[in-house]
């Protein structure tokens, strides 16, 4: 099955400064790619995905890329505020699979004032 | 967002206790998903229901039973569970015919004296 990973688990960062978050995937008939945010206490919610046909996605400050050759994906995060302090999660998905989801093991970003 | 809803938000049980946690998803999707989520580990995928049809058990022990009477409720019956077993619990629905983001609700607090 699907293995992915992701790094750093933690992440502290200056406020304004970007953000970098990295997942690994070793099925290579994974094509769809969705990022989430979780806050203590609250649900984890889709902040942004990419599918397999394209390689990079923005929407405003928040950026993924896709490499489907080294099968690596990554989550950009620009001028960082504080209310961006949370922990993100990567997954991967395939087709035909019942849309199962491969979650990485999170990252716990801290944006300090 | 109130498309999917969890209860009750906080459980605390005896392990010799009968339980069960409920779903319900008002967004029109066909598949639903029971997620562990543990202190620094990766969402664990526990069942997937696809059109009320279970599709996946994902090696969880069987004093965590699921039901899926309908498209729009999803159950997780608990019975005589371990300290372990303390965790929080995540419903996700989607459509079936993925990739497709799931939508997760805000997850049960499961305590486990």
């Amino acid at each position: 099955g699907e293995n992915v990973e992701q790094h750093p688990s933690t992440l502290s960062v200056q406020e304004g400064d970007s953000a970098v978050i990295k997942c690994t995937y070793s099925d290579s008939a994974s094509n769809y790619f969705p990022w989430y945010e979780q806050e203590l206490g609250k649900r984890p919610q889709l902040i942004i995905d990419i599918r397999s046909n394209v390689g990079e996605k923005k929407d405003q400050r928040i950026a993924v890329t896709l490499n489907k050759t080294a099968k690596h994906f990554s989550l950009h995060i620009t001028e960082t505020q504080p209310e961006d302090s949370a922990v993100y999660f990567c997954a991967a998905s395939g087709v035909g699979n019942f849309n199962k989801f491969y979650f990485g093991s999170g990252t716990k970003l801290n944006v300090k004032p | 967002e109130t498309g999917v809803t969890q209860t009750p938000r906080h459980l605390v049980m005896g392990m010799t206790n009968k339980k069960s946690l409920k779903c319900e998803q008002h967004l029109g999707h066909n598949a639903m998903y029971w997620y562990k989520q543990s202190a620094k580990k990766p969402l664990e995928l526990m069942f997937v229901y696809s059109l009320e049809e279970r599709v996946e058990n994902n090696s969880v022990p069987s004093r965590f039973s699921p039901e899926c009477p309908n498209s729009s409720h999803l159950f997780l019956h608990l019975h005589t569970l371990q300290p372990e077993d303390s965790a929080l619990y995540l419903c996700a629905s989607s459509q079936e015919r993925g990739p497709q983001p799931q939508h997760f609700g805000d997850g049960t607090r499961l305590s486990i004296l």
